[in-house]
């Protein structure tokens, strides 16, 4: 079945570690993007990647990195940098074809800094 | 700049009515498109519609239809005959900016739906 995995469901760490989630999808979609949940609020956009090799920042990049060698993977790496890095992060990617078209959701990683 | 309002932080609805999930949206784009997704307890984000802002007609996915009203910049979610399993939170996404080639999205803060038999 086609979809979007990410691995692992849970995880925690220290404060002070860096931690990188998982994001793999074998729908071939073009792009992919990293969204932050927090309780009670939408989504915000990390990062996103439009092409291999290529990726933008989204509006809270900050004590985040990202990289995209393979069209079909996106991992994201939460640094020490991150001040509150305890949330829910999911991955999302889309086709690009078309004028606008629906992103695809990963099942999410809940990350716990203790 | 671009947002996304959505000003019902819970709705509660009884199992076979209809309810309606409110959205205003803000932006000095003529080209948009507008989503709105379902998030259960598990935590995945379900695509449920999507309408472009050149669309005459209002999009409808079987029990999901959005009532777009591009004057007053609202994109209301209509669930008809709700189930028990449509009790999750609502969230109402836009396109951010004009780029062919993007589909970035912002995102509201989303409303809570609980159905009830």
């Amino acid at each position: 079945d086609g979809g979007i995995t990410q691995s692992p469901k849970y995880l925690f760490r220290k404060e002070g570690q860096n931690v990188t989630l998982s994001c793999e999808q074998n729908l071939n979609h073009d792009a992919m993007y990293w969204y932050r949940q927090d309780p009670g609020q939408g989504l915000r956009l990390i990062y996103y990647s439009q092409i291999v090799n290529d990726f933008q920042k989204g509006d809270i990049a900050e004590g985040y990195s990202v990289s995209r060698e393979k069209k079909e993977s996106f991992p994201l790496t939460v640094t020490s940098a991150q001040k509150n890095p305890t949330a829910f992060y999911l991955c999302a990617s889309s086709i690009l074809a078309g004028l606008y078209n629906e992103q695809f959701f990963g099942p999410g990683t809940r990350l716990t800094v203790l | 700049a671009q947002k996304i309002t959505q000003t019902q932080p819970g709705m509660f609805v009884q199992e076979k009515e209809a309810v309606t999930l409110d959205c205003t949206y803000d932006t000095s784009d003529q080209s948009y498109g507008l989503f709105w997704y379902k998030q259960p307890s598990s935590g995945e984000m379900i695509f449920l519609i999507y309408q472009g802002s050149y669309d005459e007609q209002n999009a409808t996915e079987g029990r999901y239809s959005l009532n777009f009203q591009k004057a007053r910049k609202s994109a209301n979610l209509v669930i008809s005959a709700s189930q028990l399993g449509d009790s999750a939170m609502y969230f109402c996404a836009m396109t951010e900016g004009q780029s062919y080639n993007t589909d970035k999205l912002i995102f509201g803060t989303g409303t809570r739906l609980q159905v009830f038999p």
